[in-house]
């Protein structure tokens, strides 16, 4: 079984400041993870994935994450925060080699951005 | 990644009676799945539709309440019958296409759903 935990349904950073979004998981067998972005009033635009191979993925609009198995964790970064980038992030796991496609997500954590 | 379109994009509905949400693709995916996310909360999944047999329903959801169809591989309709205002909800299909990338999921725009 897998699970998600998202650590602050709620951040606020300052415009040009780090962004960094936490997600850890559990999951009995390899995980594929993602973190996916909902702007207001719109549907879920995926940001970035790891599935195998490198730890550090790369993603849309400057953001990355790095899958760390000791730490079981995925958090989502960006080394300077946009105003744009305020939204609401889901960090979701799933488990293929299980032989299910089907998400598990987490909370979310809604991203403020002061000016 | 494909194309995703859903209809309504909005609705304002009266208790007791029941909306139909189409979801529709661009190209063939190979699954399509129905999710919930309630007011300030997170996705919860509906259902796996399946091309051509009965829906598979997650534990909570049953098929009288959410009746689901996917007659071919582009297209897929979730009803929400006998509405309540607890199903007050943004409902999203999502796709998951050989074409794209077969461990990720897509998802529509949702569609918005007031029950009064």
């Amino acid at each position: 079984a897998q699970s998600v935990t998202q650590l602050g349904s709620h951040v606020s950073v300052s415009e040009g400041a780090l962004v960094l979004l936490r997600c850890n998981y559990s999951s009995s067998v390899p995980p594929y993870l993602f973190w996916y972005v909902q702007y207001p009033n719109q549907g879920l635009q995926l940001l970035l994935k790891y599935t195998t191979g490198a730890t550090l993925v790369k993603g849309i609009n400057g953001f990355e994450a790095e899958f760390k198995k000791s730490e079981t964790s995925f958090h989502l970064t960006k080394p300077s925060a946009h105003m744009s980038d305020a939204a609401e992030y889901f960090c979701a796991v799933s488990a293929p080699t299980s032989g299910t496609y089907k998400y598990i997500f987490g909370t979310g954590t809604r991203l403020k951005v002061l000016a | 990644s494909a194309v995703i379109s859903q209809k309504p994009s909005r609705d304002i509905c009266q208790r007791g009676t029941s909306l139909t949400i189409q979801c529709q693709v661009d190209s063939q995916v190979t699954m399509m799945f129905w999710y919930r996310q309630q007011p300030g909360q997170s996705l919860t999944l509906i259902a796996t539709a399946n091309q051509g047999s009965e829906a598979t329903y997650e534990s909570g959801f049953v098929i009288d309440k959410f009746p689901i169809s996917r007659p071919n591989l582009t297209f897929s309709t979730l009803t929400v019958s006998n509405m309540s205002p607890e199903d007050s909800s943004i409902y999203l299909c999502s796709v998951v296409s050989s074409r794209h990338s077969t461990d990720t999921q897509y998802f529509g725009p949702g569609t918005r759903l007031t029950v009064l």
